[in-house]
């Protein structure tokens, strides 16, 4: 089992529309959840993180985290094609180290 | 307020042949990282160092060697490139040491490495 898995996707949604990313975890001691937009050939960027457990909201993002079932997702309303890149799922866990998911592709169609 | 800087931007090596990816930070941070990315595949970490004379393998450390030359760099050494090395490196940095759960990473642009 990874130890952060992503649908790699791609996820395409119309333009408007909310985009959900999903992320799952397998260590339980994880303390810190991020996620980082990466356009093509660019580098990552962080855009969200949590820690706590419920919803955090920044503009049309919106991050939700559940330890319980080691679950982090990222809403993202009123999509545009400008939100067209690879989303990211970082955990920082136990040890410290910050460790990714595969990416998930996210196409948002006009 | 350039963050993290990487050289080279692209650089394309025979098989067998030497290199070492420069990387630098202007932030004062503690923390410093190596990462590959491959297709499909996320960013996978190489080597880290957690503060200035300190550095430890990650998840795929074979066929790298690092060097925390000082507080703001941090080079990787590739000693005889394989096909199997040919991906793109990014190296980031991070205020906290290694135990603290909330600082954030920031990447530079990443080298693009092809080994033939």
């Amino acid at each position: 089992q990874k130890e952060v898995e992503q649908n790699s996707g791609p996820l395409s949604v119309p333009e408007g529309a909310i985009a959900s990313l999903n992320c799952t975890y397998s260590d339980r001691g994880s303390q810190s959840f991020f996620w980082y937009r990466q356009y093509s050939g660019k580098s990552p960027e962080l855009i969200m993180f949590i820690y706590s457990n419920g919803d955090k909201e920044d503009g049309r993002f919106t991050a939700q985290l559940n330890k319980a079932s080691q679950y982090v997702s990222l809403l993202i309303r009123d999509s545009q094609p400008s939100d067209s890149a690879t989303y990211l799922c970082a955990v920082r866990n136990q040890g410290g180290k910050l460790i990714f998911g595969q990416g998930t592709e996210l196409s948002v169609k006009p | 307020n350039a963050g993290v800087t990487q050289t080279p931007k692209f650089q394309v090596l025979k098989t067998g042949q030497s290199m070492t990816l420069q990387c630098a930070q202007d932030m004062n941070h503690n923390s410093m990282y190596w990462y590959r990315q491959d297709p499909g595949m996320g960013l996978r970490l190489i080597y880290y160092s957690a503060s200035e004379g300190t550095t430890d393998k990650g998840e795929v450390p074979n066929g790298y060697n690092v060097s925390r030359l000082n507080k703001r760099e941090f080079s990787l050494r590739l000693e005889s490139a394989a096909p199997s090395q040919t991906s793109v490196y990014f190296c980031a940095s991070r205020a906290g040491t290694a135990s603290s759960h909330l600082n954030i990473q920031y990447f530079g642009a990443g080298t693009r490495l092809s080994v033939l």
